[in-house]
């Protein structure tokens, strides 16, 4: 049973462009989202993470929005460059732990 | 500050066998987690500990799979006996608690059970 689901294996947009990734989640009690980023060969990176009181939080070119009515949060990278082709991890917490979605590959095309 | 440290950083082992992963947390950190990433099922926590004691093992698979915090500098996941579908990349996290900055990630430990 994943709480924490990302429906698209793989996105590719082109350099310049916005990359937008979706996650949903089924679980209320999450109160904490985040962003992971993993290169090969890599461990996941901490990006970026909101808070479920607020439905917006930006660092630079990375921003992540949060619905929390429908259970949806997204991540946009403005503009996209060619060292963010990764793959991108949605995560939920509700307590100490925190929950992964199954990722989604981004790669940004030339 | 070195990170997370984990090793091997690859292992190969027989159908059978025991196996060991080790992980050293960065110093100050209270919290340690094991994960394991699939192709199938991603990244699934297998286990968390808190000053050294175990909290939440739901996700350990089945009794094969043991994990121990002897020190706060040092932790084990150990599957005895292996199984061809024990083949996965393992990671050791580790952080304090405050959820916001997530916690940090070693390199991970590929195993291949033949």
């Amino acid at each position: 049973d994943q709480q924490v689901k990302q429906n698209s294996p793989s996105l590719s947009v082109q350099e310049g462009r916005i990359s937008i990734l979706n996650c949903d989640y089924t679980n209320s009690m999450f109160d904490y989202f985040l962003w992971y980023k993993k290169y090969p060969a890599e461990g996941p990176t901490f990006l970026i993470s909101i808070s479920s009181i607020k439905d917006k939080n930006e660092d630079g070119r990375f921003t992540v929005f949060l619905n929390k009515s429908a259970k949806h949060l997204s991540l946009h990278i403005v503009p996209s460059q060619p060292g963010d082709s990764a793959v991108y991890f949605c995560a939920a917490s509700g307590d100490d732990k925190i929950i992964f979605g199954k990722g989604t590959r981004l790669h940004i095309l030339p | 500050d070195a990170g997370v440290i984990q090793s091997p950083r690859h292992e190969v082992t027989e159908m059978g066998q025991e196996v060991t992963l080790r992980c050293k947390p960065i110093s100050g950190h209270d919290y340690l987690f094991w994960y394991r990433q699939t192709m199938m099922r991603g990244l699934e926590l297998l286990i968390y500990f808190n000053n050294n004691v175990p909290i939440d093992d739901s996700g350990m698979p089945e009794d094969r799979f043991s994990a121990k915090m002897p020190n706060a500098s040092f932790s084990t996941l150990k599957i005895q006996p292996s199984e061809p579908r024990d083949s996965a990349v393992y990671f050791c996290a580790s952080g304090n608690k405050g959820r916001f900055n997530g916690y940090t990630f070693g390199s991970g430990t590929r195993l291949t059970v033949v």
